[in-house]
């Protein structure tokens, strides 16, 4: 099992530019959730989509945060424009269903100068 | 209050140590508790699921306590590689993560 694949590992750019983070889960799993990591505050919830369909997107800190799932082995997170403190490490993570445990991808580090 | 508050440490124990921490959290209808571990720069990976009764992997147990909502872990005869950040984690109609309790085994 290849496990959830996460790109880019790393992403540098400059503030106001458009950012893409990619995530493809676990075959069969029907779960998918995206986090973001500082120091500062922790692991944080942004969304979750259960069977493709956004569940919960109470984390999204403001409209230049998206995220789509277009089918079960694909789901995008869309930053624009992006912003300094927008630097964190983003996890994507899926689970067979809401609620079971959590696989992680190696996440994406990423540097908004 | 948070959902899942955790004691952060660091816990600084020589090898062979034991060690134990606990998590509490807010919700008492929360159905299912996880323990993971994430190292520097990593992602978080399973460690245990955590169930009514208390379960044992190895050198790790953790425990539940529903009346006084916290759960707990314990690492015996802790080795070097056991140092990292140990993230309680609950289930309510969300996964919650707590903000990690540091370890570091020292040799």
């Amino acid at each position: 099992d290849a496990g959830v694949i996460q790109s880019p590992r790393h992403e540098v750019t400059e503030m106001g530019q458009e950012v893409t983070l990619r995530c493809k889960p676990i075959s069969g799993h029907n779960s998918l959730f995206w986090y973001r990591q500082t120091m500062m505050r922790g692991l944080e919830l942004l969304i979750y989509f259960n069977n493709n369909v956004p569940i919960d997107d109470s984390g999204m800190p403001e409209d230049r945060f998206s995220a789509k799932m277009p089918n079960a082995s694909f789901s995008t997170l869309k930053i624009q424009p992006s912003e300094p403190r927008d630097s964190a490490v983003y996890f994507c993570a899926s689970s067979l269903t809401q609620g079971e445990k959590l696989f992680f991808g190696s996440g994406t580090q990423l540097s908004v100068l | 209050r948070k959902e899942v508050e955790q004691d952060p440490g660091p816990f600084n124990v020589p090898e062979g140590a034991t060690v134990a921490f606990n998590c509490t959290y807010s919700n008492s209808a929360s159905q299912s508790f996880f323990w993971y571990r994430q190292d520097c720069r990593k992602e978080p990976k399973l460690l245990m699921s955590v169930y009514s009764s208390g379960n044992e992997d190895g050198r790790f147990t953790a425990q539940l306590n529903r009346a006084s909502q916290y759960i707990s872990l314990l690492i015996r005869d802790s080795k070097l590689s056991d140092s990292a950040t140990y993230l309680c984690v609950v289930n309510d109609y969300k996964l919650s993560f707590g903000a990690g309790t540091t370890v570091t085994v020292r040799a």
